[in-house]
């Protein structure tokens, strides 16, 4: 039930495109989703973060697509470019007592071929 | 911009050993952080810690693993006797309050032998 589910493992896109990576989550309880990018050799850094009361939230080329019937949420990353290449990796937790860890998912790999 | 720093950047250390891994949160974050990466895998939690004391723990921070606050800028892991299987990144992660923004660390490769 705490397991983020996410996918697809590796994406391909060309330089201009639209990048679009999926996660899946079980704990109703989950009530905050980041998205981490990170770079070979380095920490996770926060790009994107939304909370369910909102179905869509938008930062330049990052937006976060949020259905929370569907317990599901997205990353799209628009004018895809060579330097957005790296593994980018969802996660959740929820805000109720504690200082609860980021469950992660597994990541995606991703390459912007220019 | 503020970051968290992690010190030694890759730790090589015998099986059976003790390891400190070190870090220095961002100076008016309240709460701190520990994970892993296994080679490959995913980002683990391993424990949050507030007030000095640890505040939620995950099934792999066992009695193995403590934390400890020993000034006002530092925040360590220690592994009390290190196993072939807790080779990974560590990163430590900071945030302002329980629930938003983690910053993390570059982390620290542990190799153990």
């Amino acid at each position: 039930q705490q397991q983020v589910k996410q996918s697809p493992q590796s994406l391909i896109v060309q330089k201009g495109g639209i990048s679009i990576i999926n996660c899946a989550y079980e704990n109703t309880a989950f009530d905050y989703f980041p998205w981490y990018q990170q770079f070979p050799g380095k920490g996770p850094a926060l790009l994107i973060a939304i909370r369910p009361d909102v179905s869509e939230k938008k930062e330049g080329r990052f937006t976060i697509s949020f259905n929370k019937s569907a317990k599901q949420f997205s990353l799209h990353i628009m004018d895809s470019q060579p330097g957005d290449s790296a593994t980018y990796f969802c996660a959740a937790t929820d805000s109720g007592g504690g200082a609860d860890g980021l469950t992660f998912g597994k990541g995606t790999h991703l390459i912007i071929q220019p | 911009e503020p970051e968290v720093t992690q010190t030694p950047s890759h730790q090589v250390t015998q099986m059976g050993q003790e390891v400190i891994l070190r870090c220095v949160p961002i100076s008016n974050h309240l709460y701190f952080y520990w994970y892993r990466q296994i080679l490959g895998q995913k980002v683990e939690f391993l424990v949050s810690f507030y007030n000095n004391e640890i505040s939620e723990k995950s099934e792999i921070f066992d009695d193995q693993f403590s934390v400890e606050r020993p000034d006002g800028s530092n925040f360590t892991l220690k592994i009390r006797s290190t196993k072939l299987e807790d080779s990974a990144m560590y990163f430590c992660a900071s945030s302002v309050g329980d629930v938003g923004p983690q910053h993390f660390g570059d982390g620290t490769r542990l190799s153990i032998l």
